[in-house]
């Protein structure tokens, strides 16, 4: 069972570039999430999306575009990477929309020089 | 607005000792309380979950958590910690309505000494 798959696992970028990380699931969920982890903040919600065609900002959702154009895939795009954007960023799905148990990917580390 | 507060970023215990890991929330609605577990270079495994049926909740690897709604808080123990219960935790609340949307705690990390 692959669960959440999110590539790459480690990414070094120059301030300006633009990169997106990959994340596809194989479990039929309709609902997929981003977040980004921080020392001493947990984790906070970039963007969501409730089925394919629907997505919506969360939290943090600055510097970030998502789109969903299948079921399976929920990739993030930096459009012009900053600094602040270092951090690891783990992709979620979920059965339905109470969120009650979610399905996390093993993270991607990214750094932003 | 809702929040949750999960106290000591830290947390060292001896192997077979009592663990005992904080999480308080704020919300003015009933909510769904869920502890989450992170391994070294892993991603987060739901460990256990309140949803408004019995307080006291188990999970897995011998977890169990009680949520006290006059004390708003929802703190998960284990009797007798085991060196494989080294890892991240993060307590998170949501609630019922649309998408309910996670709020995740900073974390507390457990370290277990022989």
């Amino acid at each position: 069972n692959a669960g959440v798959t999110q590539t790459p696992k480690f990414q070094v970028l120059k301030t300006g570039q633009s990169m997106t990380l990959q994340c596809a699931q194989d479990m039929n969920h309709e609902y997929m999430s981003w977040y980004r982890q921080d020392p001493g903040m947990g984790l906070r919600l970039i963007h969501y999306s409730v089925g394919a065609g629907i997505t919506d900002q969360g939290e943090v959702p600055n510097g970030y575009n998502v789109s969903r154009s299948t079921t399976e895939d929920f990739p993030l795009r930096l459009l012009s990477a900053a600094p602040s954007q270092t951090s690891v960023y783990f992709c979620a799905s979920s059965y339905d929309a109470t969120n009650e148990k979610l399905f996390f990917g093993s993270g991607t580390q990214l750094s932003v020089l | 607005a809702q929040s949750v507060t999960q106290l000591g970023s830290h947390v060292s215990v001896s192997e077979g000792a009592l663990v005992l890991l904080r999480c308080n929330y704020s919300s003015s609605v009933p909510p769904y309380l869920f502890w989450y577990v992170q391994y070294p270079n892993q991603g987060l495994q739901l460990l256990l979950k309140y949803t408004s049926a019995a307080t006291l909740v188990k999970g897995i690897n011998g977890f169990e958590a009680e949520f006290k709604k006059s004390e708003t808080s929802f703190h998960l123990t284990k009797p007798s910690a085991h060196m494989s219960d080294a890892a991240e935790y993060f307590c998170a609340v949501s609630f019922s309505g649309g998408y309910n949307k996670l709020i995740f705690g900073a974390g507390t990390r457990l370290a277990v000494h022989p």
